[in-house]
């Protein structure tokens, strides 16, 4: 079964603009981790915010936000005024308990336009 | 360097070759990871090791073979591959135990092209 969903392929934003990329998970674990990576045409996978299941607060990091509604499972990435060098593909990730195994969901293109 | 390094970062082969990839990483961690990113398909976690032993292999065949000499070195020997082998190989790193979050920190990638 599907652990990590992300079921937007694409997306676009225009420029300053906030986006919202969607992500929902399947775990019965009540231990895990929750993460948000962005993979440049370069290739490397940059870690941009974390989310832990007993955390009270949604997580932060400078424009990125993680909108996490732990009854619904879903760990929505919100970039707010997007910038060009924001175009990449972006990727959650679940890491469950002490599992060494991160599942990383399809991913999704984000495009930003001038 | 700081971070994770590769090398090298492209690599042509053919199916009677014998190259390997290799992986530092400078942060201190105590496990790292080997993946696979093929074409339109989700990253797949190759080759788990912790504290330098081996903890998870997800049936990856032969063909790959890890080496793991120490907890900042990481080897991916390659030998008689597949053209669908041809893929971005990433490695990753990341501070594992006494529960802590275990964020994983990941290299450029090697990109592989198998002739």
């Amino acid at each position: 079964a599907q652990k990590i969903t992300q079921t937007q392929p694409g997306m676009f934003v225009q420029e300053k603009e906030a986006v919202t990329l969607d992500c929902t998970y399947d775990t019965s674990d009540p231990s895990y981790g929750l993460f948000w990576y962005k993979q440049p045409s370069s290739g490397e996978m940059i870690f941009l915010i974390y989310q832990g299941s007993y955390d009270q607060q949604n997580a932060t990091e400078g424009r990125y936000s993680l909108n996490f509604q732990k009854a619904r499972k879903s760990a929505n990435l919100v970039i707010s005024a997007s910038q060009l060098g924001d175009s990449a593909m972006y990727f959650c990730a679940m890491r469950e308990g002490q599992d060494n195994d991160m599942r990383f969901g399809a991913g999704t293109r984000l495009t930003v336009k001038p | 360097e700081t971070g994770v390094t590769q090398t090298p970062r492209h690599l042509v082969m053919g199916m009677t070759n014998k190259k390997s990839l290799k992986c530092e990483q400078h942060l201190g961690h105590n496990a790292m990871y080997w993946y696979k990113q093929s074409a339109k398909k989700p990253l797949e976690l190759m080759f788990v090791y912790s504290l330098e032993e081996r903890v998870e292999n997800n049936s990856v065949p032969s063909r790959f073979s890890p080496e793991c000499p120490n907890s900042s070195h990481l080897f991916l020997h390659l030998h008689t591959l597949q053209p669908e082998d041809s893929a971005l190989y990433l490695c990753a790193s990341s501070q594992d135990g006494g529960g802590g979050r275990g964020t994983q920190y990941f290299g450029p990638g090697t990109r592989l092209t198998v002739l």
